[in-house]
C-alpha cells in the first residue's frame, strides 16, 4: 500500500526554467510534508517542508504548495539550475510523530 | 558539525552469510532511524529508536535482522541469514528531538548491500 505517491519517475527541464515535481498522498492522517534531495551515493538531505495549516512556503528558490483537498503537494523550483540535479522524495508525516513515509522519488535531470 | 557516520559503505555477501552495519547518529541527536532503500524506491522504516530504546520497529523482519542502540549513542544493524531480496541501501538518519516540530531527519551516506 503506497501512502506516498511520485508518478514521474524522471524529469527533464532546461536550465532557468521551472522544475515542478509533484507528490500525492491518500492518508489522511498525513498533516506535515517534506521534500528530501539525495545525489549519488549520498544519503536524502533535507530541503523544504509544509504543515498542513500552510498551503504554501517558500524558501529561496524553493517554493512548496499543498492542495489538502487534493492530497496533493507540489515542489517548484525557479529557476533550475544544474547543481539542482539530483532525485527529489517526497515525505509525509503525522505532526509530532518522526516516522516518515516517502514516496518513490523523482530524478530530475537540469539540461545546460 | 559532523554529520551521520555508516560503514562500511559497500558490502557483497552470499545468501546465507550474516552482515553488520553500524552507524554513528550526530551528537546530541535522540532519535535514530535505519531505513531500508530497495532500488527504484524510496526508503521504508525498519526500526526507530529514542535514545536506547525501540519506538518503532513495526516493519522490521524480525527473523533475519535485529538492530541496538546501546547507551543511547551508536547503533548496529545486522541481518542473520541474509537473502538476495536484501539487497538495499541502509541508511541510518538521526533527529534531535522527539516531537521536534520540524521532523528533520538527517541522514547518513548509506551502506549499499549486494547479496549474491
Amino acid at each position: 500500500d503506497q501512502q506516498v505517491k511520485q508518478n514521474s519517475p524522471s524529469l527533464s527541464v532546461q536550465e532557468g526554467r521551472i522544475s515542478i515535481l509533484n507528490c500525492d498522498y491518500t492518508n489522511s492522517m498525513f498533516d506535515y510534508f517534506l521534500w528530501y534531495k539525495k545525489y549519488p551515493a549520498e544519503g536524502p538531505t533535507f530541503l523544504i517542508s509544509i504543515s498542513s495549516i500552510k498551503d504554501k512556503n517558500e524558501d529561496g528558490r524553493f517554493t512548496v504548495f499543498l492542495n489538502k483537498s487534493a492530497k496533493h503537494l507540489s515542489l517548484h523550483i525557479v529557476p533550475s539550475q544544474p547543481g539542482d540535479s539530483a532525485v527529489y522524495f517526497c515525505a509525509a508525516s503525522v505532526e509530532g510523530n518522526e516516522k516518515l513515509t516517502f514516496g518513490t522519488g523523482t530524478r530530475l535531470t537540469i539540461i545546460p | 558539525e559532523a554529520g551521520v557516520a555508516q560503514s562500511p559503505r559497500y558490502k557483497i555477501i552470499e545468501k546465507r552469510q550474516s552482515v553488520a552495519f553500524w552507524c554513528n547518529p550526530i551528537s546530541g541527536h535522540a532519535t535514530l532511524y535505519w531505513y531500508q532503500q530497495i532500488l527504484g524506491q524510496g526508503p521504508k522504516l525498519l526500526i526507530q529508536f529514542q535514545n536506547n530504546g525501540v519506538v518503532d520497529d513495526s516493519q522490521l523482519p524480525k527473523d533475519r535482522f535485529s538492530a541496538e542502540r546501546l547507551k543511547g549513542v551508536d547503533s548496529t544493524l545486522k541481518i542473520q541469514p541474509a537473502k538476495l531480496e536484501d539487497s538495499a541501501v541502509y541508511l541510518c538518519a538521526s533527529s534531535i528531538n522527539p516531537g521536534h516540530l520540524s521532523n528533520e531527519q538527517f541522514f547518513g551516506p548509506g551502506t549499499r548491500l549486494t547479496v549474491l
